[in-house]
């Protein structure tokens, strides 16, 4: 089965500045996608970023990068230069296997707080 | 409209009563899931849809019933609501060889 941790409930980041929400996994499968999803106050769910488990070099999306680190199974979102409109939930997630449908298995989020 | 959509944004109802929440996606995408999301757990899989007239469970289908009759539309149902089921609902939709889902805006369920 798989598995994804958050243990960050919170986090306040000032504005202009870097900051990395932590995400690790636990899975049996070779082949794995891990995303991050933003939620903002409003409730809708908004992709950022993919990365494959094969995928060579850590997927960039603008401000957003993700630090992969396969064999300590991390996933760690980076947000540079963060923006008072970056607050909001981030949720990591990791694609499931076909007899899941490839339904996505979330983490519990983390709520991060831009301050200016 | 293009994309995925899903009606009633909001809906009060009471404990025992059938409500039915709809999801409909204008991709043709062969998957279609139902999440729900609760405070402290983040989002949760019902049930899911790989093609039309076919579904599986996922996490936490007990008290739900799916159907997909038609690829654009993937209504839940709860059949008889309980206090429990209070949550936001997303539906999501994605073609097998797109690693992306695609979420509607949720629904907002009350169970009173």
């Amino acid at each position: 089965a798989q598995k994804i941790t958050q243990t960050q409930p919170g986090m306040f980041v000032q504005e202009k500045e870097a900051v990395t929400l932590d995400c690790t996994y636990d899975t049996s499968d070779q082949s794995y996608g891990l995303f991050w999803y933003k939620q903002p106050s409003s409730g809708e769910m908004i992709f950022l970023i993919y990365q494959g488990s094969y995928d060579e070099q850590n997927a960039t999306e603008g401000r957003y990068s993700l630090n992969f680190q396969k064999a300590r199974k991390s996933a760690n979102l980076v947000i540079s230069a963060s923006q008072l409109g970056d607050s909001a939930m981030y949720f990591c997630a990791m694609r499931g296997a076909r007899n899941s449908g490839y339904a996505l298995n979330f983490g519990k989020g983390t709520s991060l707080l831009v301050t200016p | 409209d293009a994309g995925i959509t899903q009606s009633p944004r909001y809906k009060i109802t009471e404990t025992g009563r059938q409500v039915t929440l709809m999801c409909h996606q204008t991709w043709s995408h062969s998957y279609m899931f139902w999440y729900r999301q609760d405070l402290g757990h983040g989002l949760r899989l019902i049930y899911y849809s790989a093609a039309a007239d076919i579904t599986d469970k996922g996490e936490v289908p007990d008290g739900y019933v799916v159907s997909r009759s038609k690829t654009e539309n993937f209504p839940l149902t709860l059949e008889s609501a309980t206090r429990s089921q209070t949550s936001v609902y997303f539906c999501a939709s994605s073609e097998v060889q797109s690693y992306e889902q695609y979420f509607g805006p949720g629904t907002r369920l009350t169970v009173t």
